[in-house]
């Protein structure tokens, strides 16, 4: 079936703009999760989602960011009053259940004037 | 605290040899999973190989396959007759299951194909 897919795959925005990044997971997948990854580096967790649980908010470096996931699928991360240092790729993973092996998407790439 | 360390930030090798990645790890579980990812320049992420605790076998899949040391908290991973399209970032990474499903990844090791 289709693999995590991600949208825009590049997006360039001005300083202090709000922008929204998309993830759709692997449909039947119950886990999904954000990621960032700043060029040459590696990644950094950034929220998990499990189901119908709450979700793990604690790798979000601020308040400026947040994010949904909307009928257990797609989930949509969003960055307001965007900053120079929040450009990087944004990666988002799926998995069946908890523990399981994460399959990525193709990333965004933000990149914030 | 769980920790991943990759000490190669950087290798080269030549088109048709064997290389081996190093990863090691740090955690007081027994039960956790261990992977290899790759980033080519295309940045996608990749699974390349996985690997159960539980299991003493080493995972293996074509030409990769992993020298897993359970006591030793090393999970290496070795590429035989490599290719150019092997050229990319890897990834070691580690799960535990029984404590939350943040996947702990290390800083990555850069590896160059040479033709």
């Amino acid at each position: 079936g289709a693999g995590v897919s991600q949208s825009p795959s590049n997006k360039v925005t001005e300083k202090g703009k709000d922008v929204e990044l998309r993830c759709d997971p692997i449909s039947g997948h119950t886990a999904l999760y954000w990621y960032r990854q700043s060029l040459g580096q590696g990644l950094e967790f950034l929220i998990y989602f499990q189901g119908n649980s709450a979700p793990d908010k604690s790798g979000l470096p601020s308040d400026r960011f947040s994010a949904e996931r909307t009928g257990g699928s797609v989930s949509t991360l969003t960055i307001q009053r965007t900053q120079q240092e929040d450009s990087a790729v944004y990666l988002c993973a799926s998995s069946d259940w908890r523990g399981d092996t994460q399959y990525f998407g193709p990333g965004t790439r933000l990149t914030v004037l | 605290a769980q920790t991943v360390t990759q000490s190669q930030p950087e290798m080269s090798v030549q088109e048709a040899e064997t290389v081996t990645l190093s990863c090691t790890y740090d955690t007081s579980e027994n039960n956790y999973y261990l992977f290899w990812y790759k980033q080519p320049p295309s940045r996608q992420m990749i699974l390349v190989i996985r690997q159960e605790a539980y299991k003493q076998q080493n995972a293996t899949e074509n030409r990769f396959s992993v020298n897993f040391q359970k006591a030793a908290k090393s999970f290496s991973l070795k590429i035989s007759d490599s290719q150019l399209g092997d050229t990319a970032m890897y990834f070691c990474a580690f799960i535990d299951p029984n404590r939350d499903d943040k996947i702990i990844f290390g800083k990555g090791t850069r590896l160059h194909i040479l033709p």
